[in-house]
């Protein structure tokens, strides 16, 4: 099962936009990360955020996450056209971190 | 610093064949975790290894198993193969048996004919 859901399930901005992405999740978390995944290959990690966190940055990345809500958003500001990938929201969660990813948010940015 | 490595990078089998995918973790990492991803969908967690053992599973059925040797490196063994097994199964590594900042692999596409 997926406790993570991303929203929206697909974006297409053009060079220099804001992309906002939501996730929204279903139960108690210890911490929330974002991955990104070029065209089917593998993951890459880039950022975590603990549960006692509301707000991260890094580089053009800002996080965020409300836990009354729920919920996390990923802004990518000034967008390239190289941010085109899928983006996941994956929780961790109880005594070992299980690692649970939602449906991701595919981004196009159009030269 | 060789990353997160997976052999084969593509796999083609039968109905009722066996696999075994291959995976070496990331220079000091001793953590493994294995995910399918469907088309189209998010990783789906399988299990994870740690002091060659299996610490947490995902909810996939026993003819998904695995195994961690001396050197970290793990592999994951699919029995009975069905059509919906195709897919494309990602390994990742970590630290000391958390998830934190996992390193992922490119992944290794399985297609089950």
């Amino acid at each position: 099962s997926q406790q993570g859901e991303e929203d929206p399930q697909a974006l297409s901005i053009q060079e220099g936009e804001n992309a906002t992405m939501n996730c929204s999740y279903k139960t108690s978390i210890n911490n929330l990360q974002w991955y990104r995944q070029n065209s089917g290959r593998g993951l890459v990690h880039l950022i975590l955020i603990r549960s006692n966190e509301r707000e991260k940055h890094s580089g053009r990345l800002r996080v965020t996450l409300d836990t009354s809500k729920k919920s996390s958003s990923l802004l990518i500001t000034a967008s390239r056209a190289a941010d085109t990938a899928s983006y996941f929201c994956a929780t961790l969660s109880g005594s070992y971190d299980k690692v649970i990813f939602g449906p991701g948010t595919s981004l196009s940015v159009i030269p | 610093d060789a990353g997160v490595t997976q052999s084969p990078t593509h796999l083609i089998k039968t109905r009722g064949q066996q696999v075994t995918l291959r995976c070496s973790p990331k220079s000091g990492h001793d953590t493994v975790s294995w995910y399918q991803q469907a088309l189209g969908q998010g990783p789906q967690f399988i299990f994870q290894y740690y002091e060659e053992e299996e610490r947490q599973r995902g909810n996939f059925p026993d003819r998904f198993s695995g195994h961690q040797f001396p050197n970290y490196s793990s592999e994951l063994n699919v029995n009975a193969l069905l059509l919906g097994d195709s897919a494309l199964y990602l390994c990742a590594s970590s630290l000391r048996g958390n998830s934190y900042e996992q390193y992922f692999g490119p992944g290794t596409r399985l297609t089950v004919t």
